[in-house]
């Protein structure tokens, strides 16, 4: 088993449409959870973290935490096509100031207009 | 801040070669990572500082790969000899709170 699992995609979605990307993890330590954006050749780069059970918001932007059942997800309301990436979840055990981030293989997002 | 900084953005090398990677953090940031991306194994960690010492080289493939980091504004990968399945793009990242900032990553192509 991985220690970061996430759909494996791709994921279409239509313009205007939300779009739901899931990961589960299996250390039941991890702090830590962030949700980076991968443009194709590009770097990752940071759009949500969350750290306690719920949700946060941000924007279009809401990133879900459940602990017990080892699960985040995140989700894209009014998808636009400039949301085509690939999306990242990474999970880090530890303190949440230090420790090494483990990242899921991505799900690659289609928005089509 | 220009952010993390990583050179050279392409490197074309000949098997049996050394390559060194090289890579300048966003300052203040105490910890600096090299993760290496492929389409088959994804984004693998290699190594990680925190305040120039290594703390997790367990990412490492071999002996070949060896990593330093010198001061607070610099750090190098370096394989020695490359082989052909070294070639990846190979990101430095640096980490304020948790939260990673990546270079642009180094494409490497060992021929």
């Amino acid at each position: 088993q991985k220690e970061v699992e996430q759909n494996s995609g791709p994921l279409s979605v239509p313009e205007g449409a939300i779009a739901s990307l899931n990961c589960t993890y299996s250390d039941r330590g991890s702090q830590s959870f962030f949700w980076y954006r991968q443009y194709s050749g590009k770097s990752p780069e940071l759009i949500m973290s969350i750290y306690s059970n719920g949700d946060k918001e941000d924007g279009r932007f809401t990133a879900q935490l459940n602990k017990a059942s080892q699960y985040v997800s995140l989700l894209i309301r009014d998808s636009q096509p400039s949301d085509s990436a690939t999306y990242l979840c990474a999970v880090t055990q530890g303190n949440t100031n230090a420790g090494k981030s483990t990242f899921g293989d991505g799900t690659t997002l289609t928005v089509k207009p | 801040d220009a952010g993390v900084i990583q050179s050279p953005r392409h490197e074309v090398t000949e098997m049996g070669q050394e390559v060194t990677l090289r890579c300048k953090p966003i300052s203040g940031h105490d910890y600096l990572f090299w993760y290496r991306q492929t389409m088959m194994r994804g984004l693998e960690l290699l190594i990680y500082f925190n305040n120039n010492v290594p703390i997790d080289d367990s990412g490492m493939p071999e002996d070949r790969f060896s990593a330093k980091m010198p001061n607070a504004s610099f750090s190098t990968l370096k394989i020695q000899p490359s082989e052909p399945r070294d070639s990846a793009v190979y990101f430095c990242a640096s980490s304020s709170h948790g939260k990673l900032f990546f270079g642009s990553g180094t494409q490497l192509s060992v021929l």
